[in-house]
């Protein structure tokens, strides 16, 4: 979907740094959502986010963190305190509560390493 | 939380064979479940969703039913091709809250 993007579309991290990832979405829905993929694994969600200035963990919060500033956008940081982040990192966006509408992705953003 | 389990993990078809892949859910609130096909590297694409006042919904080769008393659904391809070889995964929502995903089905089609 041309209405999400995700930046950027590799990443590589040094041992100590913190990244960020960036999504922005122009749907104007109101729910954005991180998940990670690992290889051969499901979507596990990270962080999630119904409005502006609100934000939840998901299951595998820890090690990440987030904003929502605006509606339009939702980065991620990966951590130093995250030891594993070599994934496949996955926005999504969706119009929310209230409404039987299914979710959007973006093209992801694969982080490694260095 | 809903726990949505999918199985196979993987399946194999011959072309022009119909393929079928499960899921069932542990929350009887869940009312939207959406499916998506993934090729490798890329994103999640909708397939097919159903809601739950529908018990089947049918795309051209693609049908999802749903059964609300059993709590699962399935997702049935028929005349299977090539190109739809990839991973699908299901996912459970309340009313648009969280989606709730399956662990998904890698499928081969073997020309």
């Amino acid at each position: 979907d041309g209405g999400i993007t995700q930046s950027p579309k590799y990443l590589f991290r040094k041992e100590g740094q913190n990244v960020t990832l960036s999504c922005e979405q122009n749907l104007n829905h109101d729910a954005m959502y991180w998940y990670r993929q690992d290889p051969g694994q499901g979507l596990r969600l990270i962080y999630y986010s119904q409005i502006v200035n609100d934000f939840q963990k998901g299951d595998i919060a820890e090690g990440y963190s987030v904003s929502r500033e605006k509606k339009e956008s939702f980065p991620l940081t990966v951590t130093s305190a995250q030891k594993n982040p070599t994934a496949f990192y996955l926005c999504a966006s969706s119009w929310g509560q209230g409404s039987n509408q299914p979710q959007h992705f973006g093209d992801g953003t694969r982080l490694s390493i260095l | 939380g809903e726990n949505v389990e999918q199985h196979p993990s993987t399946l194999s078809v011959q072309e022009g064979d119909s393929a079928v892949i499960k899921c069932t859910y542990s929350d009887s609130a869940s009312n939207y479940f959406p499916w998506y096909k993934q090729e490798l590297g890329k994103r999640p694409q909708l397939i097919i969703d159903i809601r739950s006042n529908v018990g089947e919904k049918k795309d051209q080769r693609i049908a999802v039913t749903l059964n609300k008393t059993a709590k699962h659904f399935s997702l049935h391809i028929t005349e299977t091709q090539p190109e739809d070889s990839a991973v699908y995964f299901c996912a459970a929502s309340i009313t648009g809250n969280q989606f709730y995903f399956g662990t998904g089905t890698s499928l081969t089609v073997i020309p």
